[in-house]
């Protein structure tokens, strides 16, 4: 079955340092890759996705994401956390050939002041 | 620039109760959806649409009904509430091509007594 794996519940980072929040996919063929972030009681806002070409992603408020075909990974990464960063994120897979995003069950970052 | 809009964003029902979340976009998007979203199990499909007359299932549809009469409008029916049903519920819409990205409403958040 395809699936999206956010193998972390949460994730701790002091104010100013790095952050990474992991996403790793099961799905045949070469999927399209988002991430998505929800501040608490709104919807989920796009911050970047893969499509093709570059392996690094830039998106929004300076987030990227590094795309590894070989460990079939999408991880989110800051180089600087700032405190406004807390919120859930969600890793999502469009699988190509279809119409359906399949979504990870989200990893909420706290970022520490 | 109002994009994906829903109501209501509050609602407390009765078991056995029925009522309509409403859903509209004005980016004449082909495609829209209805999730809900459940602490630990991340963004689950419920029902989605391709096209104006055309719906199909997602992963959990029991106890929901759409329609798509309209480009614009993707209603999602609550036929007999259940407290199983209580939950935050989301309508997004995109566009047809593959690599797009999807677009969420602010969410409805629905608790059935």
């Amino acid at each position: 079955a395809q699936s999206v794996a956010q193998p972390e519940d949460q994730v701790n980072v002091a104010e100013g340092n790095p952050l990474t929040v992991k996403c790793t996919y099961s799905v045949s063929g070469n999927p399209y890759l988002f991430w998505y972030v929800q501040y608490p009681n709104r919807g989920l806002q796009f911050l970047l996705k893969y499509i093709t070409g570059d392996n690094l992603v830039k998106g929004s408020y300076g987030f990227e994401a590094e795309f590894n075909k070989s460990q079939t990974s999408f991880h989110l990464k800051k180089p600087s956390a700032l405190v406004s960063d807390s919120a859930l994120y969600f890793c999502a897979v469009r699988p190509s050939g279809t119409y359906k995003y399949i979504f990870g069950t989200g990893t909420r970052l706290k970022v520490l002041a | 620039n109002a994009g994906v809009t829903q109501t209501p964003k509050f609602q407390v029902l009765k078991t056995g109760q029925s009522m309509t979340l409403q859903c509209a976009q004005d980016m004449n998007h082909e495609y829209m959806s209805w999730y809900r979203q459940d602490p630990g199990m991340g963004l689950r499909l419920i029902h989605y649409s391709v096209g104006a007359g055309i719906t199909d299932q997602g992963e959990v549809p029991n106890g929901y009904n759409v329609s798509r009469s309209t480009t614009e409008d993707f209603p999602l029916r609550l036929l007999s509430a259940a407290p199983s049903q209580t939950s935050v519920y989301f309508c997004a819409s995109n566009p047809e091509s593959s690599g797009n990205t999807i677009y969420f409403g602010e969410g409805s958040w629905l608790t059935v007594v």
